[in-house]
């Protein structure tokens, strides 16, 4: 069955350090793979998305992630992180099933520490 | 504001009650998608509609629940008999089947949710 593995419920990041938040998924076909984010009152929004080609994908806000299918994993990075970054990630794989039917890890929490 | 609304955005109920919440998706979308989100778990996919078409149903979805879209515009998610197992956040996005690439690569651009507590 389909599935995202989010391993970190928590990451702590002191503000303008780096930041890397892993994703691991499962999924027999070619992924299509997203990472969202969802701040407190707000809904979820999409940060950057990979179908194919470059498996360095640029995304909003100074997001980047990086697809390796050897690993199955689509981790997020960030060179330097804002207070305004924290909030909780969520990564998630499409599937293909003539429309975009997302299922979605159990998210990571990032605190940003001054 | 042109993005996807929800009402209510909290919703507080006695188990056994019926409640019922509305999406209004961004106006030029024909995809409109529900999902349900509890404490400390990703979304997770309940409903597709594409216009006014339900084309895809979760088995989450049991028959408590109902969700119409009628017209193709605004849609409606409804809860019978409501238990405190669905004390969740309900998300609504929507999506459009309209531009380049893959055709079910569209975004989905979700709406802030509705909070529901079942006591």
């Amino acid at each position: 069955a389909q599935s995202v593995t989010q391993p970190d419920i928590h990451i702590t990041v002191s503000e303008g350090a780096s930041l890397e938040l892993r994703c691991n998924y499962s999924y027999g076909a070619t992924p299509y793979l997203f990472w969202y984010v969802q701040s407190p009152g707000q809904g979820l929004q999409l940060l950057l998305k990979y179908f194919s080609g470059d498996t360095l994908v640029q995304g909003i806000k100074g997001f980047e992630a990086e697809f390796k299918r050897s690993q199955s994993s689509f981790n997020l990075r960030k060179p330097s992180v804002h207070w305004s970054d924290a909030a909780e990630y969520f990564c998630a794989v499409g599937l293909n099933t003539g429309f975009q039917k997302l299922v979605f890890g159990t998210g990571t929490r990032l605190l940003v520490s001054p | 504001d042109t993005g996807v609304s929800q009402n209510p955005r909290h919703k507080i109920t006695k188990r056994g009650q019926n409640v019922t919440f509305r999406c209004d998706p961004i106006s030029e979308h024909n995809r409109l998608y529900w999902y349900r989100q509890t404490l400390g778990q990703g979304p997770e996919f309940l409903t597709y509609f594409q216009n006014e078409a339900q084309l895809e149903k979760s088995r989450l979805l049991s028959d408590r629940f109902s969700a119409e879209r009628p017209k193709g515009s605004f849609s409606t998610l409804e809860i019978q008999r409501t238990e405190q197992g669905d004390s969740a956040m309900y998300l609504c996005a929507s999506g459009s089947t309209g531009g380049v690439g893959p055709r079910w690569s569209d975004e989905q651009y979700f709406g802030p949710g509705t909070r529901l507590t079942v006591t």
